[in-house]
Parts: C-alpha cells; structure tokens; sequence
C-alpha cells in the first residue's frame, strides 16, 4: 500500500510530557503537512515541511516542532503537553505547492491524542 | 482575515433527496477547492475538486464554483445513509505570501431513511 501511514493510532500522554508522532507520506509526495482538528472542529494548519525544512507554519506555539526525513517521512513533537493539546493529528501528504498550485491532500488515518 | 466558512449543520435530508453544502472563502487569489467527507472518528478523504468557474459533476456529486461571489458549493443527489458524515471544504489561502491550504470548520450531513 503507498497510502500516507502515521504512527501510532491512538496516544494517552499526562499533562506536561513530550510526544511524538509519524507519518510516511504517499508514494511520489515530497511534502508533508501536520493538522490538529478538535472535537467538532475543522483541521487547523500547523506546519508544513518541504526539502527537510519547515516551509510554513500556522499559529502553533514554539512546543510543536517537527523533522523531516531524507526519505519524506515527518515527525511531529509535542512538549510540555497541555490538556488542550488532545486532538486529532492529522498527517497530509502531497506534491510541493508553496509557490504554486495544491492539488489537495491524501490524509493519513491520524493519530488520536490525549492529555489526562 | 483569511477565511474559510461554512455551516456547521446539522444538516438532515430524507434519503434520495438532493443535499446542499455551501462554502464561502475570503481570499480572492485562490485557485483551487476541494471538498472532503470525513466519517466520525476517520480522516478526511477527498471527493471533489474544482479549479473553474461553473459545475463539475462526479456521479451523485456536483461541485459548483462562482470565483466572483467567492462561493463553492456542494450537491449530492440521491443522498443515502452512508453519505452521512461531516463535509469539509477546503482552500488554499494566502494568510502571507505563501498559500496555506486551510478548511472549513465541516458541515454535518445526516440523511434519514
């Protein structure tokens, strides 16, 4: 399967711990995206990272970083957790369209977070 | 501000109904729009996307732009049960110099049988 794989499924963490999270983008995608979407919420924009560098990055606190991977794969890492940081995270694979066109995302299976 | 909006629902159709998802953005310069459903407690998946000016048709699913009201839309004809899930809308927008494609908080759909 070339889909976008994360890694792991579901997470329960304790307030003020630090985790992290993976995706491996779709077969042929060289960008890789992180959402945070709360309960009843739309997917809200985090960072984007393109060439192993973060290209943008939404209004997200200096405690979610990320990394990416020669080989496309990201991760996402969360410090200092808040309850409020319990979320769905989504991993959104696609081609490079900082300067040009998106032709929209493949989504992973997401990774369900929560803080206690 | 750079926007995405849409009605939060829910929104209830008897089955075999035409369902009517709406969308509006804020920025102009967008060149593209998607529409994904997401099922409760999945990840969204694409069904539809629109680049032009008019409708795009994909069996039940129509998509409609009109660029100049800065409005997309979303038809289902036939609506079963299992097109019951949450409809977000999706557009790139500028917040800087750089697109950032950013989503609706997501309509609910609930068709009845």
């Amino acid at each position: 399967d070339a889909g976008v794989t994360q890694s792991p499924t579901h997470l329960i963490k304790t307030r003020g711990q630090q985790v992290t999270l993976r995706c491996s983008p779709k077969s042929g995608h060289d960008t890789v995206s992180w959402y945070q979407q709360a309960l009843g919420q739309g997917p809200q924009f985090i960072f984007q990272y393109y060439e192993e560098e973060e290209r943008q990055r939404g209004n997200f606190p200096d405690r979610f970083s990320g990394h990416q991977f020669p080989n496309y794969s990201s991760e996402l890492n969360v410090n200092a957790l808040l309850l409020g940081d319990s979320a769905l995270y989504l991993c959104a694979s696609s081609l490079e369209f900082v300067q040009g066109p998106w032709n929209g995302y493949t989504f992973g299976s997401g990774t369900r977070l929560t803080v206690v | 501000q750079k926007e995405v909006e849409q009605n939060s629902g829910p929104l209830s159709v008897p089955e075999g109904a035409i369902a009517s998802l709406n969308c509006t953005y804020s920025d102009r310069g967008s060149q593209s729009f998607f529409w994904y459903r997401q099922y409760s407690g999945k990840s969204p998946e694409l069904i539809m996307s629109i680049y032009s000016n008019g409708d795009k048709e994909d069996g039940r699913f129509t998509a409609q732009l009109n660029k100049a009201s800065q409005y997309v839309s979303l038809l289902i004809r036939d609506s079963q049960p299992s097109d019951s899930a949450t409809y977000l809308c999706a557009v790139p927008l500028r917040p800087g110099g750089s697109y950032i494609p950013t989503f609706g908080r997501g309509t609910s759909l609930i068709v009845h049988p």
